[in-house]
């Protein structure tokens, strides 16, 4: 089955300690992206991928990092993690840059406290 | 700043009737108009899409209807289903294929 998966998809922490949300598509899509959505604010983009080893800032990148070494796999990390960044964040990806549909992954709710 | 305006917050439809979402761009470089459907604890997923070179779009009971020299479109669902209650999002992108969302719709459909 065609899909994005995250992990975890729940995730209480606390101040200033680092994580990782994985995230995978096996559609052997080019681009991947990175959104987080808040009451009101709709989904925002923190981070995309246009390629392997090709990423860029989205609007939010900010307390953010990401990487990617290899087409499938598109993770998120939080260095420092602080309650502002309390959120659902949503992986996605794509054919390509281009105008195609955005697959969505099921979203991963973070509380950090 | 929110580059795409979307409007109502929310709305109550009854069941059989129409509803209406609207949304506003400003950035000319925008040429490429999907709408998303997200469902409780789902991730949104392309419901339908326009480009500007295009007036109105139908696929079923959606459709996007565009104005560009106002510089807005519009998401019409007839004959609105209890099954359509979710959060609706319009969304731009330009050539580089970075999405700007609006804040959302939630629409209720009423029995």
């Amino acid at each position: 089955e065609a899909q994005v998966t995250q992990n975890p998809r729940y995730l209480i922490t606390v101040t200033g300690k680092k994580l990782t949300v994985t995230c995978s598509q096996n559609m052997n899509h080019e681009y991947m992206s990175w959104y987080r959505q808040d009451p009101g604010l709709g989904l925002r983009q923190i981070y995309y991928s246009m390629n392997v080893e090709v990423t860029d800032k989205g609007d939010v990148p900010e307390g953010y990092k990401v990487s990617r070494k290899e087409k499938r796999n598109f993770p998120l990390i939080l260095e420092s993690p602080s309650p502002n960044q309390t959120s659902l964040y949503f992986c996605a990806s794509s054919l390509d840059r281009g105008h195609h549909e955005q697959y969505f992954g099921p979203g991963t709710r973070l509380t950090v406290t | 700043q929110q580059q795409v305006k979307q409007s109502p917050q929310s709305l109550i439809v009854q069941k059989g009737g129409i509803s209406i979402i609207n949304c506003a761009y400003e950035n000319t470089a925008f040429d490429y108009f999907p709408w998303y459907q997200q469902f409780p604890g789902k991730g949104p997923a392309l419901l339908i899409a326009i480009r500007p070179d295009v007036s109105e779009k139908k696929e079923g009971r959606f459709t996007i209807s565009f104005n560009k020299s106002a510089k807005q479109f519009s998401l019409h669902i007839m004959d609105s289903q209890p099954g359509d209650s979710a959060t609706y999002f319009c969304a731009a992108t330009d050539s580089w294929g970075k999405l700007q969302f609006g804040a959302g719709t939630q629409v209720v459909v009423t029995p």
